[in-house]
């Protein structure tokens, strides 16, 4: 069992829809991100909170509106999507804050998000 | 800049026979090392890490890895797979020298009974 829960785990939403992805962890951790990834690809950094502070926005399109409510929890609001933001989204956290170092990430299973 | 590559796009197997997945990275700093095993649908699941120390290190599922570092490498083992075993594997550095994980490109696991 993961210990990082996405829901949904399916969603379909049409372009003019505006939906949230939630992801909640209760392992302490300081860090949590947000991936996006398409199939038989790697997973592809979209943001970053540290310390419940956003520390990185990897020039993602403003459709995508993350959220850090607390330490445990962390959305993504979707609006006005197009059909190729169709993916897999993956929620990951890490104990340490600094991202990147020798923390590793733990996933969560992901949401399955069809654009129509 | 930080990267890393996995030559092995996909790779099929024999049920019961010896694995390795290869992965060299080039990383600024010492890097950390770690292996990743995605099932169909499912997220990313941690086989192993290493940080520092004896270059072998032991993960889950029967899985181990050697770090080299003359060769940039961090090749994934396991001496007997099993049909459960077949996945998209990823290899992945951090450290201090960047500011997030650098995932390679993944390798397909087939096994064949």
């Amino acid at each position: 069992d993961t210990e990082v829960t996405q829901t949904p785990k399916h969603l379909v939403m049409g372009m003019t829809n505006k939906k949230s992805l939630k992801c909640e962890q209760h392992m302490g951790h300081r860090a949590m991100y947000w991936y996006k990834q398409k199939a038989k690809k790697p997973p592809e950094l979209m943001f970053v909170y540290s310390y419940e502070k956003l520390s990185i926005n990897e020039s993602v399109p403003s459709r995508f509106s993350p959220e850090c409510p607390n330490s445990s929890l962390l959305n993504l609001h979707l609006h006005a999507l197009q059909p190729e933001d169709s993916a897999l989204y993956l929620c990951a956290s890490s104990q340490e804050g600094r991202v990147g170092g020798n923390s590793p990430l733990h996933f969560g299973n992901g949401t399955r998000l069809t654009v129509t | 800049a930080q990267s890393v590559t996995q030559p092995d796009i996909h790779i099929t197997v024999s049920e019961g026979a010896s694995l390795e997945l290869r992965c060299n990275y080039s990383y600024g700093a010492t890097p950390y090392l770690f292996w990743y095993v995605q099932s169909p649908g499912q997220g990313l699941q941690l086989l192993l890490k290493y940080f520092s120390g004896d270059t072998l290190v032991q993960g889950i599922k029967g899985f181990e890895a050697e770090f080299k570092r003359s060769q940039s490498s961090f090749n994934l083992r396991k001496p007997s797979v099993h049909w459960s075993d077949a996945a998209e594997y990823f290899c992945a550095v951090g450290g201090s020298a960047g500011n997030q994980f650098y995932f390679g490109t993944g390798t397909s696991l087939t096994v064949i009974p």
